[in-house]
């Protein structure tokens, strides 16, 4: 069936670090990818997606690139901030309109 | 836009009551969704509604719980009677179908449900 594994947490950096979160996945067909953010206390917010192969999705400075060959679509970002301490879930998309959601994993960047 | 609107936004219960929990989703968004997030098994996607209809239930845990859909602009999640496992954030999210990015899910805030 459909899934997502993503990298386990927690993740712990410093600030203007740089931040790689592994995520694979297994899908019939040709998915949809999404990475998705929850800070404290809040819903989901979609982060940033990428829907064909090669594409790369951005936002905030995170970006991430569906790679068919490797089945993958890593998070990643340059400099990581405070701010960004979050929860990040990575999560595909096939026919159905439903998302498949990774375990999700949590960033904390301290000053 | 308002966004995604649940209430109550905490819920404290005793076991054995009923809980309803309330889910008004955007604006010309026609699928539906109700997850569970707990420390322990994530996030969990209980269930969801295109144009009103439950099109996959297969994640609610028992009978105890039940969802509907009345009509385009809320939902309910009904725990009847609670027991204190059910204690969580219950979360409801929208998105299109059509008309618009599929798979682009708009989350509420959130009810956070403890069951003494």
């Amino acid at each position: 069936g459909d899934s997502v594994t993503q990298m386990e947490g927690p993740v712990t950096l410093s600030e203007e670090a740089f931040l790689t979160i592994n995520c694979t996945y297994t899908a019939t067909g040709y998915p949809s990818l999404f990475w998705y953010v929850q800070y404290p206390g809040e819903g989901l917010q979609l982060l940033l997606k990428a829907t064909k192969a090669d594409d790369k999705g951005s936002n905030k400075g995170f970006e991430a690139t569906y790679r068919k060959e490797t089945t993958s679509f890593h998070l990643e970002k340059g400099s990581v901030q405070v701010s960004d301490s979050a929860v990040y879930f990575c999560a595909l998309q096939t026919g159905a309109n439903n998302l498949f959601f990774g375990t999700g994993t949590r960033l904390t960047v301290i000053p | 836009d308002a966004g995604v609107i649940q209430s109550p936004r905490h819920e404290v219960t005793e076991m054995g009551q009923e809980v309803t929990l309330r889910c008004k989703p955007i604006s010309g968004h026609n699928s539906l969704f109700w997850y569970r997030q707990t420390m322990m098994r994530g996030l969990e996607l209980l269930i969801y509604f295109n144009n009103n209809v439950p099109i996959d239930d297969s994640g609610m845990p028992e009978d105890r719980f039940s969802a509907k859909m009345p009509n385009a602009s809320f939902s309910t999640l009904k725990i009847q009677p609670s027991e204190p496992r059910d204690s969580a954030v219950y979360f409801c999210a929208s998105s299109r179908t059509s008309g618009g990015p599929r798979g682009d899910q708009y989350f509420g805030p959130g009810t956070r449900l403890l069951v003494l």
